[in-house]
Order: C-alpha cells, then sequence, then structure tokens
C-alpha cells in the first residue's frame, strides 16, 4: 500500500487568491490524480499527473485555473487559483497500487472554504 | 461518455444484510470498484471485479455482471461502524486512461442498532 500525505490538511482563503496542495507519497509512482469532492458529492478527477509532462485534464477542468505541477514521482502539487466560493471543496490526490493496479489509495485531503 | 448509478441513501439495523447496487454505462469497461468513506475521511479501497460474478473479501462481497452492466455491494452481518458513504467506480489501471476511475454518486448507509 502507499501512504499519502497532504499539506495543508485545512484552510480558509479569500476569493481571488490562490492556494497551492502539496501531496506526498512514500513510493516512486508513475501517475498521481487529483480529484475535487464537493460538499455531499461524490469525487471528480480533476487531472492526471504525469512526472515529465504535461497534466492531463478531464472536461470542465483547466491549467489555468488548476496548474500542477510533477517535479519528481513521490510529490505534486495542484494550485486553485483565483479562487471563488464554488471552490469550497475537498481537494484530494491518489496513486495507482495493488496487485494488478486495481487499488487506488488516497491522501487525507485538503478540505477548502473559500469566503 | 461514463455515467453510474446507485442509491443515494440505505438504511438498515445492526447484524443485517444490506445489498448496494450500481449500474453503469460506459464506452470502454475495465473493472469495477467498490470504495467507502466515512465522514470526513479520504476513500478507501474495498474491491474491484473485472471478471462476472462474486468476489468475497470477509464480510463484504461484490458482484459483477457485464453484461447487464451492473454491480453491487454486498455488507453482511452489518456494524455501526459499517455507516458509511459508499462509491462504485469504473476505470483502473488496465485501461488507456492509466488507472483513472469515474464514481458513482454514492451511497449513504446508516446502520440502526
Amino acid at each position: 500500500s502507499a501512504v499519502i500525505s497532504q499539506k495543508p490538511s485545512r484552510d480558509i482563503c479569500q476569493r481571488g487568491t490562490s492556494l497551492t496542495i502539496q501531496c506526498q507519497v512514500d513510493s516512486q509512482v508513475t501517475m498521481m490524480f487529483w480529484y475535487r469532492q464537493q460538499p455531499g458529492q461524490s469525487l471528480t478527477l480533476i487531472a492526471t499527473a504525469n512526472q515529465g509532462s504535461e497534466a492531463t485534464y478531464e472536461s470542465g477542468f483547466v491549467i489555468d485555473k488548476f496548474p500542477i505541477s510533477r517535479p519528481n514521482l513521490t510529490f505534486s502539487t495542484l494550485t486553485v487559483s483565483n479562487m471563488s466560493p464554488e471552490d469550497s471543496s475537498i481537494y484530494l490526490c491518489s496513486v495507482v497500487g495493488g496487485v494488478y493496479q486495481e487499488t487506488q489509495y488516497f491522501g487525507p485531503g485538503t478540505r477548502l472554504l473559500v469566503l | 461518455g461514463q455515467s453510474l448509478e446507485q442509491p443515494s441513501e440505505v438504511t438498515a439495523v445492526e447484524g443485517a444484510i444490506v445489498q448496494i447496487n450500481c449500474t453503469y454505462q460506459t464506452s470502454g469497461f475495465y473493472g469495477l470498484s467498490w470504495y467507502q468513506q466515512h465522514d470526513g475521511g479520504a476513500p478507501t479501497f474495498l474491491s474491484y471485479n473485472a471478471l462476472d460474478g462474486l468476489e468475497e473479501t470477509g464480510r463484504f462481497s461484490s458482484f459483477l455482471s457485464r453484461s447487464d452492466s451492473y454491480g453491487y455491494l454486498l455488507l453482511q452481518e452489518l456494524q455501526m461502524k459499517d455507516s458509511a458513504s459508499y462509491f462504485c467506480a469504473v476505470g483502473g489501471r488496465r485501461s488507456n486512461q492509466g488507472g483513472k476511475l469515474i464514481f458513482g454518486q454514492g451511497t449513504e448507509l446508516s446502520v440502526k442498532p
């Protein structure tokens, strides 16, 4: 299994500002995923972060709003830019694992409130 | 596109058996997974079915019928600690999508004494 940590665990931010969320994994992984979970909702994939290449964004998410860095095989950051109250969510990073790579391990999440 | 449907909430009593259904529509299918999420916690992996049939892991079992685009999670001998949200998800490593998952809307299970 993979152990994943995220920083910060929670934050309260003012609209118009940006927040960078860090994700650290205890082992080297090729791909890392960033999800958003709005209050009472399911998880929605924002993007896939590949080491050494640009992140791949899902429909409805753009790099200008959610820039991602992946400087090495154990670390990634997600920035939520020019925040609005609609960005208030839990942001989770995850990695693939398991014998058949069928499992995703999630970090504890970053709880963001935008005022 | 891809979509998954599951009931929004289920209530059961301690010691009972509950089944949470999931139907899906996908452009390509590489497996059905189930995740559990307690309030304030991260999702944790429960099971994965790539082939038809039943997979059993302790009190939890998961079933898949690819011809019906249908699966379910079966929880036996319910305990209070099983109260959580349960998500079905399609995708997985063995796909051209590199492991990303598409999640259903989640089923909130409430276990009563």
